[in-house]
């Protein structure tokens, strides 16, 4: 069945470090790639996503990566802060006429020391 | 900003009684999800629902689960004889219409979540 490997599953980074979290997908149709944060007790929340067309994506702080051919796509967080501590979730969907399946890998939590 | 509205927050029950998690997903949305988190997990995909009905599911969802959309804006899922492992946070989640505006259409707007505790 369709998986999501991440990894690290703990990343523990000095404040204004960079942190890079990398994961893997196994359905060949997924086509979106969204990234959540997700803090103790909270809903997960979308902090960037990229598209089966697009190789890389930045927003401030934050871009994303995506190798179609290897199944790869990556989070690059820099000059991070201690409110960048949480756990973050990378994902694969594949959309369908009824909307999106969407599977999660295992998550990162990510502590940065201050 | 709309928000997905859940309730209740936090649901306790025995074992074997059905519950009803209830979902208002927001308001133009036409695509709906139930996710769920075992504490400590990775979030699981259970099914998504579209045009009044499933669109996919997972393994996950079996006979002991049904979503409904029975008006125009609470999306609910039942779990008819709770067992021990249901117990996780079950969290909704929809998206909007296609539009020509992609980037709307593809993000998924999570509820706060339901806190499901079997005892």
């Amino acid at each position: 069945g369709e998986n999501v490997e991440q990894h690290p599953s703990t990343l523990s980074v000095q404040e204004g470090d960079s942190a890079v979290i990398k994961c893997t997908y196994s359905d060949s149709a997924s086509n979106y790639f969204p990234w959540y944060k997700q803090e103790l007790g909270k809903r997960p929340q979308l902090i960037i996503d990229i598209r089966s067309n697009v190789g890389e994506k930045k927003d401030q702080r934050i871009a994303v990566t995506l190798n179609k051919t290897a199944k790869h796509f990556s989070l690059h967080i820099t000059e991070t802060q201690p409110e960048d501590s949480a756990v973050y979730f990378c994902a694969a969907s594949r959309s369908e006429t009824g909307g999106f399946k969407t599977i999660f890998g295992a998550g990162t939590r990510l502590f940065v020391k201050a | 900003e709309p928000e997905v509205t859940q309730t209740p927050s936090h649901q306790v029950t025995q074992m074997g009684q059905e519950v009803i998690l209830r979902c208002v997903p927001i308001s133009n949305h036409l695509y709906f999800y139930w996710y769920r988190q075992i504490l400590g997990q990775k979030v699981e995909f259970l099914v998504s629902f579209y045009n009044n009905e499933i669109s996919e599911k997972s393994e996950i969802f079996d006979d002991q689960f049904s979503v409904e959309r029975p008006d125009g804006s609470n999306f609910t899922l039942k779990i008819r004889s709770t067992k021990l492992e249901d117990s996780a946070m079950y969290f909704c989640a929809s998206n909007t219409r296609r539009t020509s505006g992609e980037v709307k259409f593809y993000e998924q707007y999570f509820g706060p979540g339901t806190r499901l505790t079997v005892t």
